[in-house]
């Protein structure tokens, strides 16, 4: 069972936009940053999004993070198949001073 | 370049010992924290610990404490994660990964990754 919770599946078509939730409480998501992870199948994760919102050199605009209260999302615009891929959250969590993570959201692009 | 590079696949039997390796380049590597985390078979990420090279200083996850040690050499860049008496639900995919500071998630550069079986 993951501190963060992730929705396990998500979809779309080529070209749609996805969105991808992560909810957590008060001692990680609700007082620290967000982070999002790509991780391809057989590959390494790949940082996605930090601090909440920023994009890394390199990572295309139709990335997007967002966060309110002790939730955020990922949302992924104009979806590409190379875009299928599990997604994950992380945060800071204050009461166990360690990283916690989502249980990931695997998404198929259809 | 920024690299973090793991060492190979492991095989090994319940009971055995092990250490793998993470070596840092193209960095000050004492000046960043190495973080480790575990992918179990067809599951999601699990945060182990973290270390500062600089001057070892070393947090553990509550979850891993006393079940892996985590230590690094600076003189040679690298870092290592170890177990004394592996158990076959260790069986996982080990990555390390640069941390910019601490109580913060990684965003760094990941490793490959190494490979442990554990298996009688």
């Amino acid at each position: 069972q993951s501190v963060l919770t992730q929705p396990p599946s998500a979809s779309g078509t080529p070209g749609q936009r996805v969105t991808i939730s992560c909810s957590g409480s008060s001692s990680n998501i609700g007082t620290n940053y967000v982070y999002w992870y790509q991780q391809l199948p057989g590959t390494a994760p790949k940082l996605l999004i930090y601090r909440n919102n920023q994009r890394p050199s390199g990572v295309p605009d139709r990335f997007s993070g967002s966060k309110s209260g002790t939730s955020a999302s990922l949302a992924i615009s104009g979806l590409r198949s190379e875009d299928e891929a599990d997604y994950y959250c992380a945060a800071w969590d204050d009461s166990l001073s360690g990283v916690v993570f989502g249980g990931g959201t695997k998404l198929t692009v259809l | 370049e920024v690299q973090l590079v793991q060492s190979g696949a492991e095989v090994k039997k319940p009971g055995e010992s092990l250490k793998i390796s993470c070596k840092g380049s193209g960095y000050s590597f004492t000046n960043y924290w190495i973080g480790w985390v575990r992918q179990m078979p067809g599951k999601g990420l699990e945060w182990m610990g973290i270390i500062y090279p600089g001057d070892s200083d070393t947090r553990y996850s509550p979850s891993f404490q006393g079940q892996v040690t985590i230590s690094a050499d600076k003189s040679i860049s690298t870092a290592y994660l170890q177990w004394s008496s592996l158990k076959a639900s260790d069986t996982a995919m080990y990555y390390c990964v640069g941390v910019e500071d601490y109580g913060v998630p990684p965003r760094g550069n990941w490793g490959q990754g190494t490979l442990v079986t554990v298996s009688s």
